[in-house]
């Protein structure tokens, strides 16, 4: 089945770092999404991407769908102490896999301020 | 406007037991799909409903199973309950009948003793 590769597992940076965390997959989707969850809560949806290439911001976070369709990365930069969870990526694809998400495994982020 | 809202937020249950969980999805989505996360892992789709119908499954047993109500709220069931089972349940509704950008509630985290 398919399966999605995130790294790194987890990170402990710096207050006002920058962040890259990515996900790679031996299948083709449709859309990447990114997610955040804190401790407690469901995940939140950060950031969609449907177009291979494409490039989206959303405050400080840029994410990004690879143009082979199989990899996406997620950038934070000049990290804050409430940036502190687990980023989940999750791909989408059409057909045989219509109306469910697949999720990688989390990359853990750690801030210390 | 209520995102996703899920009841009980705890539970614990014995072994062979049954239960069942609820989800009223975001105001205007039609579309709820349930999602099993384990402790240190990603969400893992259980299965999808849309016009009172599942529409996709994953690769749960047929001790899981679900139903979505005329106001599109839904229900999970799960029958026989395992120590396995334990994990946070999360709902997660969209509106775009596919799934993709799905907007999760905050889980339930059931336990099976």
């Amino acid at each position: 089945g398919q399966q999605l590769n995130q790294s790194p597992q987890s990170m402990f940076i710096q207050e006002g770092e920058d962040v890259s965390m990515n996900c790679t997959s031996s299948s083709i989707f449709n859309t990447w999404l990114w997610y955040k969850q804190e401790p407690g809560e469901g995940p939140v949806l950060l950031i969609a991407l449907y177009k291979a290439g494409e490039l989206t911001s959303n405050g400080r976070l840029t994410a990004q769908f690879g143009i082979t369709r199989k990899d996406s990365f997620l950038n934070i930069s000049a990290s804050i102490p409430s940036d502190v969870g687990i980023y989940f990526c999750a791909g989408h694809s059409y057909g045989g896999s219509q109306g469910n998400l697949i999720f990688g495994k989390g990359t853990k982020l750690s801030v210390k301020p | 406007d209520a995102g996703v809202t899920q009841s009980p937020t705890h539970l614990i249950k014995t072994r062979g037991q049954q239960v069942t969980l609820r989800c009223s999805p975001k105001s205007g989505h039609d579309t709820v799909s349930w999602y099993q996360q384990a402790l240190g892992q990603g969400p893992q789709f259980i299965f999808q409903y849309y016009e009172e119908e599942e529409r996709q499954r994953g690769n749960f047993p047929d001790r899981f199973s679900g139903h979505q109500f005329p106001n599109y709220s839904s229900e999970l069931n799960v029958n026989a309950l395992l120590l396995g089972d334990s994990a946070l349940y999360l709902c997660a509704s969209s509106e775009t009948g596919d799934g993709t950008e799905a907007f999760f509630g905050q889980g339930t985290r059931l336990t099976v003793v």
